[in-house]
């Protein structure tokens, strides 16, 4: 149980464009999902929190308008990337939980390249 | 601001060559410390959760323990499918963020 996938697993895009990453919960309603990056060697830095229903809640330093975050089911997140520039080159991580649950289950990740 | 931080950055055994992962840790009032296994180019693996002081977990080869300060991941006799990087995170109560360290990569050779 307690599956979370990512689609696509990785994805090239050209400077400029922008590119949606989809988050599903496959056995398990996710009231809160997590958004994360990962820079070569580095650990994971939380970008944002979003509920179900409700706007996502955006770290220190991230940038809400070019990061789009969309929670509109229980069982699907998306985080658009608006915009990309080679530096939004990254491994996108999202994670999820159910309700009164502090455990977060993780995705396997996508590996955005923008060129 | 939590903090968290991974010791060593590297570590390279035989195997059947036991050691120990070292995460210290600060952070106003501890819900939960938790790691994960992740392999290269995949998301973090769930290990484990400890919640006080004292407690112990274990899961096959591995062993995590838990202080007010640190918690250790104890490799028993490691083989090569070990090999990973071991990520260690906490959790403040009252808050689901996790705060992750930097990682400990683990290499096992034959």
């Amino acid at each position: 149980g307690a599956v979370v996938s990512q689609h696509p697993s990785w994805v090239i895009c050209k400077s400029g464009t922008s590119v949606k990453i989809e988050c599903r919960s496959l056995d398990f309603q996710a009231t809160t999902m997590f958004w994360y990056r990962q820079f070569p060697k580095q650990s994971l830095m939380l970008m944002a929190t979003s509920n179900e229903g409700s706007k996502a809640t955006y770290e220190q330093g991230v940038e809400k308008d070019k990061f789009l975050i969309n929670h509109a089911s229980l069982t699907l997140s998306t985080l658009t990337v608006t915009s990309a520039h080679p530096e939004d080159s990254s491994f996108y991580i999202c994670s999820a939980s159910t309700s009164g649950s502090y455990e977060q289950y993780f995705g396997p990740g996508t590996r955005l390249t923008v060129t | 601001e939590d903090q968290v931080t991974q010791s060593p950055e590297a570590l390279r055994l035989q195997e059947g060559e036991s050691s120990s992962l070292n995460c210290s840790y600060t952070v106003s009032g501890l819900r939960g410390l938790f790691w994960y296994r992740q392999d290269p180019g995949k998301g973090p693996e769930f290990l484990f959760t400890l919640y006080s002081a004292g407690e112990e977990k274990e899961k096959e080869r591995l062993k995590a323990t838990l202080t007010k300060k640190e918690s250790f991941l104890h490799i028993t006799a490691p083989k090569p499918e070990d090999s990973a990087t071991y990520l260690c995170a906490v959790q403040a109560q009252g808050d689901y963020k996790l705060s992750f360290g930097a990682g400990t990569t683990v290499t096992v050779r034959a």
